[in-house]
């Protein structure tokens, strides 16, 4: 079946690092693969989106880009605020939809 | 973006007893709504999947008649967790779309639920 394996947290960085979020996939078809985002005491929102091959999906400074020959859709940012601090899911949608497991990430100043 | 609530944001109930959460969204129709469950440092798991108007669809291994969803209007759709054991304790989430599961999902904040 579907399936989506993100990168365990806790992930902790000073503000303007760069981050990465690795999330790889499995699936049996050409998947849609999402970013969500869950700031504090929020609902999660998306972050971006790729629906084929080679798109890259980007929003307030984060990207990602949809690899197929890697089952890839890490996501990345140049230089993180504190303000980025949250939880971070990788979610695919192939007949149903699976989310990783969520990567904390506390940015500190 | 759309805003989905979801009420009670948590909730205590003994063992035996029955729990309604509510899910609304409050500023536009939601044809579809979605419950999912989170366990601690575990993926969001959808449970159901629920058309206003019309039955629920369970994701396979969940119980439809401990899990009882109801979706009566577009902005509003229920999940009652049937007498309540302790294994029950979990997050409960819910989002809603105007559309099937491709179409974008708003997300509530959850409901934590603990069974003592």
């Amino acid at each position: 079946g579907n399936s989506v394996t993100q990168m365990e947290g806790p992930v902790t960085l000073s503000e303007e690092a760069f981050l990465t979020i690795n999330c790889t996939y499995t699936a049996t078809g050409y998947p849609s693969l999402f970013w969500y985002v869950q700031y504090p005491g929020e609902g999660l929102q998306l972050l971006l989106k790729a629906t084929k091959a080679d798109d890259k999906g980007s929003n307030k400074g984060f990207e990602a880009t949809y690899r197929k020959e890697t089952t890839s859709f890490h996501l990345e940012k140049g230089s993180v605020q504190v303000s980025d601090s949250a939880v971070y899911f990788c979610a695919l949608i192939h007949n149903d939809m699976r989310f990783g497991a969520g990567t904390r990430l506390t940015v500190k100043p | 973006g759309a805003v989905v609530s979801q009420h009670p944001s948590w909730v205590i109930c003994k063992s035996g007893t029955s729990v309604k959460i509510e899910c609304r969204s409050l500023d536009f129709q939601a044809t579809t709504m979605f419950w999912y469950r989170q366990f601690p440092k575990q993926s969001l798991m959808l449970m159901a999947t629920s058309n206003e108007g019309s039955k629920a669809t369970y994701e396979q291994g969940v119980e439809k008649d401990k899990f009882l969803i109801n979706h009566a209007s577009l902005t509003l759709s229920t999940l009652t967790v049937t007498s309540a054991h302790p294994e029950d304790s979990s997050f409960y989430i819910c989002s809603a779309a105007s559309g099937g599961l491709s179409n974008e999902q708003f997300f509530g904040p959850g409901t934590r639920l603990t069974v003592l």
